[in-house]
């Protein structure tokens, strides 16, 4: 069974700053990677997602996530974060053959005006 | 309808007894999950619907779980003998057979005093 391990369990910054969230995976074969991010109120949406190809994926509201195989990682990076990006984010995995998503434990962010 | 929608948002109910959470998936979406999620965690995966049949309850933590969908559309996740420990947000999330993309609703906050 895959598993997820997200670095950082609270994250506290000003707007402006530069986010970036860990993500590292286990598992053997070929996956699936997504974001999900969680407002406060909110249902879970989906942010970005790689499946194959370049391995820089850029998502909405500015967030962009590499894959790094060789380091069975997926980091999630914003340049520029607003008071709005305040939410929590949830790191996943699907083995390509599969359906079903594996999800890191979640890393609040909070994001001071 | 416009997303995947999940009644009671919330529920409290006493130990042993017996509790059903419902789920509408987005309209056409023949894939449909439920997770849970504890305090402090993911999501974790219970089961996964394609069409009317459960094609993997892998994640149903013992038999005091089960759920149904015997249209193909709405869903049922019922829990018999309930206890302290299932209190947690049952989530529940769609997709269309052409994606992988889990459409995710806000879930039902499950209580047990």
């Amino acid at each position: 069974a895959q598993s997820v391990s997200q670095h950082n369990h609270h994250v506290i910054l000003s707007e402006a700053a530069s986010l970036e969230l860990g993500c590292n995976y286990s598992y053997g074969g070929t996956v699936n990677l997504f974001w999900y991010v969680q407002y406060p109120g909110q249902h879970l949406q989906l942010l970005l997602k790689y499946f194959s190809g370049d391995p820089l994926v850029k998502g909405i509201k500015g967030f962009e996530a590499e894959f790094i195989k060789s380091k069975f990682s997926f980091n999630l990076r914003k340049p520029s974060v607003q008071w709005s990006d305040t939410a929590e984010y949830f790191c996943a995995v699907e083995p390509s053959n599969d359906y079903k998503l594996s999800f890191g434990a979640g890393t609040t962010v909070t994001v001071r005006a | 309808g416009a997303g995947v929608s999940q009644t009671p948002s919330n529920k409290v109910t006493e130990k042993g007894k017996y509790v059903e959470l419902r789920c509408d998936p987005i309209s056409g979406h023949t894939a449909l999950y439920w997770y849970r999620q504890s305090l402090g965690q993911g999501p974790e995966f219970l089961i996964y619907f394609q069409g009317t049949g459960a094609a993997d309850d892998s994640g149903l933590p013992n038999d005091r779980f089960f759920a149904v969908r015997p249209e193909g559309s709405v869903s049922t996740l019922k829990i018999q003998r309930t206890e302290r420990g299932d209190s947690a947000v049952y989530l529940c999330a769609s997709s269309s057979i052409d994606s992988t993309e889990a459409f995710f609703g806000q879930g039902t906050r499950l209580t047990v005093v």
